[in-house]
């Protein structure tokens, strides 16, 4: 069983507010990832990171931002949340070298 | 652009019939290929992945895959299933270099009546 956790689980907030996704795990990987997964569609990377200080964006476009101060932790922030937003996201880690990766449960977020 | 696709959105069988999910990929090169489950209000969990060798993979519960190169297909079966089968599956494939994600087809929903 993997340890990667999310949080929150669910969220429901309004439009313009900034909200954290929170992501953490406690394997020791180095790598990690957001994806967004909306309903009946395939997941898509939104951010990556291949360790401390390191991030990148991902395939699909996305206004939320993240940062990786340690290896642990990898949340993504939304400025100003719109309707848009609305999604599932998803963080994942991976060992380096190693392409299996571990999911954490999903957030689910409604902007209204 | 790198895509994988899942043939079937919604497959509904009863317990003990046999189950065949498509998978097929585009990239050229030599690429690792996974199967992701998520069960209801679970996790997408790793079901089985393939990195080299024997083509024909194993995974949890019963479960296996069979990579055609020729055919750029990793093809997932249960010879029977089970109502604890119900679950989303997801196909997944990476190029086999170092530094990149995973691309996910949109999934198939499995629905096992018992």
């Amino acid at each position: 069983e993997a340890d990667i956790y999310q949080t929150p689980r669910y969220l429901v907030i309004g439009t313009g507010k900034k909200i954290t996704l929170e992501c953490s795990q406690t394997m020791g990987h180095d790598k990690m990832y957001w994806y967004q997964q909306d309903p009946g569609m395939e997941l898509h990377l939104i951010h990556y990171s291949y360790g401390v200080n390191s991030t990148e964006k991902g395939d699909l476009s996305s206004e939320s931002t993240v940062s990786r101060i340690r290896t642990e932790h990898f949340p993504l922030t939304l400025e100003s949340a719109r309707p848009s937003h609305t999604s599932q996201y998803l963080c994942a880690s991976s060992r380096q070298g190693r392409e299996t990766q571990y999911f954490g449960p999903g957030t689910r977020l409604l902007v209204l | 652009a790198q895509s994988v696709s899942q043939h079937n959105h919604h497959v509904i069988l009863s317990e003990a019939a046999s189950l065949e999910l498509g998978c097929n990929y585009s990239y050229g090169g030599t690429v690792n290929l996974f199967w992701y489950v998520q069960y209801p209000g679970q996790h997408l969990q790793l079901l089985l992945k393939y990195f080299s060798g024997d083509p024909l993979v194993k995974g949890i519960k019963g479960f296996e895959a069979e990579f055609i190169k020729s055919k750029f297909s990793f093809n997932l079966r249960k010879p029977s299933v089970q109502w604890s089968d119900t679950a989303e599956y997801f196909c997944a494939v990476t190029p086999n270099q170092a530094g990149t994600a995973l691309i996910f087809g949109k999934g198939t929903t499995l629905s096992v009546s018992s």
